[in-house]
């Protein structure tokens, strides 16, 4: 049983929207990163988050931002959706010992 | 910082044969090493690891070997079934499982 969970799983939104990612955990991890996975399969990291109010931007520029106020809560906010921000988004944790566990994703359409 | 290349990007193989993925890394630091699968609409799940001291690892039909001296590691599948289809990746990291650097993918296909 996956023990983060993301919502929502499908997201269909118009261009110039807001939006926000939900990704929560039970585990008490410290450690939290945000994924896009591109069509083609590759996993670009975008943020992490090594603690509460620690968070750092990842490898691939993006223009959305992440907050982490509690342990167990990511969120990755859009603050205004394009159609090049359609992908998949995975939210994953870790205690730094075990590799990350992942959740199921967000899939994101930008119209 | 570290890079991994994996190869193949995609794999088909017969039901019942074994399928190999490698990886190489460029970090001699680098001191953990897991594998994901992952399947259709789910995210990535972790299969199986190694870490830096230990050469090989098994469990049931999946292993894993690691080659420090040439900084590559592989998955090895024996008798595939149609589950064991999905995409897989390797990841490496000198943080422990803190900073995982990941592989591009491959696609593993097993035909009937």
């Amino acid at each position: 049983e996956a023990d983060i969970y993301q919502t929502p799983r499908y997201l269909v939104i118009g261009t110039g929207k807001k939006i926000t990612l939900e990704c929560s955990q039970t585990m008490g991890h410290d450690k939290m990163y945000w994924y896009q996975q591109d069509p083609g399969m590759e996993l670009h990291l975008i943020h992490y988050s090594y603690g509460v109010n620690s968070t750092e931007k990842g490898d691939l520029s993006s223009e959305s931002t992440v907050s982490r106020i509690r342990t167990e809560h990511f969120p990755l906010t859009l603050e205004s959706a394009r159609p090049s921000h359609t992908s998949q988004y995975l939210c994953a944790s870790t205690d730094s010992y075990y590799g990350y566990t992942f959740g199921s994703g967000t899939r994101l359409t930008v119209v | 910082g570290e890079n991994v290349e994996q190869h193949p990007s995609t794999l088909s193989v017969q039901e019942g044969d074994s399928a190999v993925i490698k990886c190489t890394y460029s970090d001699s630091a680098s001191n953990y090493f897991p594998w994901y699968k992952q399947e259709l609409g789910k995210g990535p799940q972790l299969i199986i690891d190694i870490r830096s001291n230990v050469g090989e690892k098994k469990d049931q039909r999946i292993a894993v070997t690691l080659n420090k001296t040439a900084k590559h590691f592989s998955l090895h599948i024996t008798e595939t079934q149609p589950e064991d289809s999905a995409v897989y990746f390797c990841a490496a990291s000198h943080e422990g499982a803190q900073k995982l650097v990941f592989g591009q993918g491959t696609r593993l296909t097993i035909n009937p």
